[in-house]
């Protein structure tokens, strides 16, 4: 069974504190790992799709890398403002065109 | 460009009941999936439809059934309610199951479901 975690499980940070979490999952059988930034209330909303080792990815003050062959991938926000507090999912491809999930990671942007 | 829509927004059942549950996909994606978040946990996989055939479940039983139609909408029915039923029931197109792990899926904003 593929198990993703993710780590921390939640981060209160400071405006303007630049912060980054992990996601790890097993490295056999990998197809593609997916990055969720998902509000209360809202729509999950994809950020990254990488499928490559060594992707980089970058959507204004947002980055991801991955890292295939050791099973990791890692989010970076750099000077977090107060509207980046939201839970960020990654989730890795499944055998049946299905995302398996980690529990998040919730991040709280103080101003 | 259409978003994903969902509805009802929440819903409360009792235990034994049963729920249909419906999702909109974007418009041109032929590929819906629904999800399954209990409180705590990440989404978990229910299953996926294709051009309306079911194209792949997780470990959920039987009384978890769905149906996709012509215009690539979807239904999940859920039979004989149980307390830990009770989660946020997300769906998520996309523009082809064969891709649909390779590029971003789209997702509603959910219907929460509360079994007494």
């Amino acid at each position: 069974i593929l198990n993703v975690e993710q780590s921390p499980q939640s981060l209160h940070v400071q405006e303007g504190d630049s912060t980054n979490f992990t996601c790890s999952f097993p490295s056999s059988n990998f197809y593609a790992l997916h990055w969720y930034r998902w509000e209360t209330a809202k729509s999950p909303e994809a950020l990254f799709v990488m499928t490559l080792n060594g992707d980089e990815k970058k959507k204004g003050r947002i980055s991801a890398t991955l890292n295939t062959k050791e099973g990791y991938s890692y989010l970076y926000i750099k000077g977090s403002q107060p509207e980046d507090s939201a839970t960020y999912l990654c989730a890795c491809g499944g055998s049946q065109g299905n995302l398996i999930f980690g529990k998040g990671t919730k991040l709280s942007v103080k101003p | 460009e259409t978003g994903v829509t969902q509805s009802p927004t929440h819903l409360i059942k009792t235990r034994g009941q049963q729920v249909t549950l419906r999702c909109s996909s974007q418009s041109g994606h032929n590929t819906v999936s629904w999800y399954q978040q209990a409180l705590g946990q990440g989404p978990q996989f229910i299953f996926q439809y294709y051009r309306e055939e079911e194209n792949g479940r997780g470990n959920f039983p039987p009384r978890f059934s769905g149906l996709q139609f012509p215009n690539y909408s979807s239904e999940l029915n859920v039979n004989a309610l149980e307390l830990d039923d009770s989660a946020l029931y997300l769906c998520a197109s996309s523009t082809d199951n064969r891709g649909s792990i390779m590029y971003e899926q789209y997702f509603g904003p959910g219907t929460r479901l509360t079994v007494t």
